[in-house]
C-alpha cells in the first residue's frame, strides 16, 4: 500500500535561519506531488506541485523552493526564514488518474 | 479549477444524515467534484469524488445533478468525530496542469450529541 511520510511534526526556527522539509512516498511511482501550506486560521494555499523528477512548479511568489531530486521525494526549502513562514506545511501526492490526493501529517513550523 | 460555493457551517445530530450542499455552476465537462475534511491539526482526508454518476463508498455518498451544477455529500449516520471542515472541490484529473485541488474555506460541520 502506499504511504507518504513528512517530517519533522513540529519546527522552531528562528528568522533568518534556512529550511528543509522533506517528504518522501512509497509505495508507488511517477507520483504527483505537492506542498501546501495553511496559515493559522487559514485555508490551504497550494505552494509548488511536481510532476516529475526536477519538474517543479510555483503557485506564488515567496521565499520558499522546491526540489524533488527523486522520484518519490519531496524537499521544501528556505534560505532565510520570515516570521509569515510561519504555518502548517502539508505534502500530499496523487496518482495519474482521477484518485484524490493522499496528504502527509504536516509539519508545524514556527518562525521566531 | 471551477469556483465553489459552500455553507460557512452546518449543525447535525449525532445518528442523524449530514447533507453538505456545494454549487459548482461553472464546473466544465472534464472537471471531477472532489470532497475532502479536515480534522483541526491534521492533514486533510480524501472522502470521495465523482464525475457524472452519483457515488458511494464506505464513508460517504455523493449526489450530483444532472446539470453537474451542484452536488451533495452525504454522511449518513454522523458520529462526533465527523466534526470537520468539510470541502467541495471541482478539478481536472491527476497528471495535468489543472489537476491541481483548490482549496476553498469549506464548511465547518459540527455534529452534537
Amino acid at each position: 500500500s502506499q504511504t507518504i511520510h513528512q517530517w519533522p511534526a513540529t519546527l522552531v526556527q528562528p528568522v533568518g535561519s534556512p529550511l528543509s522539509l522533506e517528504c518522501t512516498v512509497e509505495g508507488t511511482s511517477n507520483p504527483n506531488l505537492y506542498w501546501y501550506r495553511q496559515a493559522a486560521g487559514r485555508g490551504l494555499q497550494l505552494l509548488f506541485y511536481s510532476v516529475g523528477i526536477g519538474q517543479i512548479s510555483s503557485e506564488v511568489p515567496q521565499n520558499l523552493s522546491a526540489s524533488r531530486p527523486q522520484d518519490r521525494q519531496f524537499i521544501l526549502s528556505s534560505k532565510k526564514l520570515l516570521l509569515s513562514d510561519s504555518g502548517f506545511y502539508l505534502c500530499a501526492w496523487s496518482g495519474q488518474g482521477a484518485g484524490g490526493y493522499t496528504f502527509g501529517s504536516g509539519t508545524r513550523l514556527t518562525v521566531v | 479549477d471551477a469556483k465553489t460555493t459552500q455553507p460557512p457551517s452546518m449543525d447535525c445530530a449525532e445518528g442523524r444524515a449530514a447533507n453538505l450542499p456545494c454549487n459548482h455552476s461553472t464546473i466544465s465537462g472534464n472537471e471531477y467534484v472532489y470532497w475532502y475534511r479536515q480534522i483541526h491539526s491534521q492533514g486533510p482526508q480524501y472522502i470521495i469524488h465523482g464525475l457524472k454518476n452519483n457515488e458511494t463508498n464506505e464513508m460517504a455518498s455523493l449526489i450530483i445533478t444532472e446539470d453537474r451544477k451542484s452536488s451533495t455529500l452525504i454522511l449518513p449516520h454522523a458520529t462526533l468525530r465527523d466534526t470537520a471542515v468539510y470541502y467541495c472541490i471541482a478539478s481536472g484529473a491527476g497528471g495535468t496542469s489543472y489537476g491541481k485541488l483548490t482549496f476553498g474555506q469549506g464548511t465547518i460541520l459540527t455534529v452534537h450529541p
